[in-house]
């Protein structure tokens, strides 16, 4: 089985401060993750994905996640929030299988706002 | 490219009536799968294929129906509306292997009155 765990469902910062959303996973076997973002209204956009190579993982926009097996954890960040990072943030992981068994999970999503 | 199409965008149903959401990809992806957005709840897995003639049933199946008789397109069948349906769908696309990311439709905003 596999799930994952987005225990803030928002977080609030200001224009121009670091942004960390968290994100902690439960697979039985070696997962792939990614990071989806969701503008109001639009459908989910791939920031970036971890597939088992680098750990340290950079994606669109200035986000980067870091993958730490001993955490089960793969977090994402930016060091400096934009006004048009405000969305909904969502967590997934995919079991390393392929066909049946490659169904992805998602977080239950976090909902990010940006203050000016 | 369009990638992965949904069609209708916005829908209002009556509790009883049935309808289909289309989904379509221009990929060549064998995984296809229709999720649910309910507020605090993430997406969940309605149902998924991973390939022509062959689905099976997500977290959520109850009350919905698939088919997949070509690699591009991905019904779901809605037999018979309730409130709880209320939500908004989305279809998304893949190749089957776990390290390829899914592409994802605009989404359906259904409403049952």
């Amino acid at each position: 089985a596999q799930s994952v765990t987005q225990l803030d469902s928002h977080v609030s910062v200001s224009e121009g401060t670091p942004v960390l959303l968290r994100c902690n996973y439960s697979s039985s076997y070696s997962p792939s993750l990614f990071w989806y973002v969701q503008h109001p209204n639009k459908g989910l956009q791939l920031l970036l994905k971890y597939t088992s190579a680098a750990t340290l993982v950079k994606g669109i926009n200035g986000f980067e996640a870091e993958f730490k097996k001993s955490e089960t954890s793969f977090h994402l960040t930016k060091p400096s929030a934009h006004m048009s990072d405000a969305a909904e943030y969502f967590c997934v992981v995919r079991r390393a299988h392929t066909g049946a068994n490659s169904k992805l999970t998602f977080g239950k999503g976090i909902t990010l706002s940006v203050r000016p | 490219n369009a990638g992965v199409t949904q069609t209708p965008k916005f829908q209002v149903l009556k509790t009883g009536q049935s309808m289909t959401l289309q989904c379509a990809q221009d990929m060549n992806h064998e995984y296809m799968s229709w999720y649910r957005q309910d507020p605090g709840m993430g997406l969940r897995l309605i149902h998924y294929s991973v390939g022509a003639g062959i689905t099976d049933q997500g977290e959520v199946p109850n009350g919905y129906n698939v088919s997949r008789s070509t690699t591009e397109d991905f019904p779901l069948r809605l037999l018979s509306a309730a409130p709880s349906q209320t939500s908004v769908y989305f279809c998304a696309s893949s190749y089957s292997g776990a390290t390829t990311e899914a592409f994802f439709g605009q989404g359906t905003r259904l409403t049952v009155v």
